[in-house]
């Protein structure tokens, strides 16, 4: 079993649609990162959170540590939003294990 | 610069031959990430520096794989003797604090071994 999951792999949603992207881990950890990467390879942190909730723009991402769980929401979603996001889970250090990612595709 | 470079961005080999990943990371960052990412799978990975310093290396497959940090700015990764399995994205990080977790990526390497 993957250390890091996510679900689902694939989401298609409509322009306008709130979606939302979830992240279990299993070890302890220090830090979740969600990242978003656009087709080409770069990738751009979004969010770095150890506790509750962090909001930017139509960017939401919210962490459970008890449970070991992460969500990651975008309201009014946009074409642009397309890209896959990828949730990491730092331990110590360079520690950072990754998730497989989610396809988000938003059509128009 | 204003982020982390990486060159070339498209590289194809053919198998066998010795390939160099660049990266450039972020001006005054001290730590260097290298990750591989196969397609459809998030990032793995590789080695580890704190300004030249290579502090953990135990993410590289294998022996042809090396990567050097010589005067604590930009990095480079060898692949030799490149086999097909070695076709993925290769991607640099850096971060400011040491072992800090808050990690720019660069663009990107895709390697493709034909």
């Amino acid at each position: 079993k993957n250390e890091v999951e996510q679900s689902p792999q694939n989401l298609t949603a409509q322009e306008g649609e709130f979606i939302t992207i979830n992240c279990s881990y299993s070890v302890g950890i220090s830090a979740l990162h969600w990242l978003q990467q656009h087709p080409g390879g770069g990738i751009v942190s979004l969010f770095m959170l150890s506790s509750g909730k962090k909001k930017h723009g139509r960017l939401i991402a919210t962490i459970n540590i008890q449970e070991k769980h992460s969500s990651l929401h975008i309201t009014a979603s946009h074409p642009r939003d397309s890209a896959v996001y990828i949730c990491a889970v730092g331990r110590v250090l360079n520690d950072m294990r990754f998730g497989a990612g989610t396809r988000l595709t938003v059509k128009p | 610069g204003a982020g982390v470079s990486q060159s070339p961005r498209y590289k194809v080999a053919k198998r066998g031959q010795d390939v160099a990943l660049r990266c450039d990371p972020i001006s005054g960052h001290v730590s260097l990430f290298w990750y591989q990412q196969a397609l459809g799978q998030g990032p793995e990975f590789l080695t580890y520096f704190q300004n030249e310093a290579q502090l953990d290396k135990s993410g590289l497959p294998s022996d042809r794989f090396f990567a050097e940090r010589p005067e604590g700015s930009v990095s480079t990764l060898k692949i030799q003797r490149t086999q097909q399995e070695d076709s993925a994205v290769y991607l640099c990080a850096s971060s400011f604090l040491e072992g800090g977790y808050e990690q720019y990526f660069g663009p990107g390497t895709r390697l493709t071994v034909t």
